[in-house]
């Protein structure tokens, strides 16, 4: 497809369980983010991608966030112990270096 | 810390009837100041970006303006398809790669 692609679009789990969320991003975009957005809060940054690496994971709000982006283009988000405070729409977005991201429709993430 | 506020939270409009939204902004060196467009169960997408104090665009109904402390995005004559929430984004310039810091935005509604 043209777009930026996020799988699954939802997804419900419970308190304690693995996560793993995922974006494929428009081909030919070097860089890579995920933003995190609550019910009627902006988009809030987590991590940036450029190419494989993780140039900047400063968002990250803890050691149970990780995410690999290993071949350049797929991206993975890793949540491990999932808690209620996790459930928002996680965003992913591609791009090169400049504010014009491309934004997939985002997973929505409910911890029970 | 970069600052980003928006203004009003909610607006409803009748169809024709142009207004202003707000963006106040607060960042050590801004780079960049974006606006982005959000439809309920979408991600953003981007609208514009604006680098200097002065600057002006513009795209059908809507014109972006930005000074040393604000931005606005101005919706002449709008049409019930402009309804959706409008973002607001500031890149600083320390930041690495399109790290965007995002205002709550601001909800639109145009009754026709």
């Amino acid at each position: 497809g043209a777009g930026v692609s996020q799988t699954p679009s939802n997804k419900v789990t419970e308190k304690g369980k693995y996560v793993e969320l995922r974006c494929d991003p428009i081909s030919g975009h070097t860089a890579l983010y995920w933003y995190r957005q609550s019910l009627g809060q902006g988009p809030e940054f987590l991590i940036y991608f450029q190419g494989t690496g993780a140039a900047d994971d400063s968002g990250l709000p803890n050691d149970r966030f990780f995410a690999v982006r290993p071949e350049g283009s797929v991206s993975t988000l890793k949540i491990q112990r999932t808690e209620r405070g996790d459930s928002a729409v996680y965003l992913c977005a591609s791009g090169f270096n400049t504010g014009e991201l491309f934004f997939g429709e985002g997973s929505r993430l409910t911890v029970l | 810390e970069d600052q980003v506020t928006q203004s009003p939270e909610a607006l409803r409009l009748q169809e024709g009837e142009s207004s202003s939204l707000n963006c106040s902004y607060t960042v050590s060196g801004l780079r960049g100041l974006f606006w982005y467009r959000q439809d309920p169960g979408k991600g953003p997408e981007f609208l514009f970006t604006l680098y200097s104090a002065g600057e002006e665009k513009e795209k059908e109904r809507l014109k972006a303006t930005l000074t040393k402390k604000e931005s606005f995005l101005h919706i002449t004559a709008p049409k019930p398809e402009d309804s959706a929430t409008y973002l607001c984004a500031v890149q600083e310039m320390r930041t690495s790669g399109s790290r965007l810091t995002f205002g709550e935005g601001t909800q639109l509604t145009v009754n026709p």
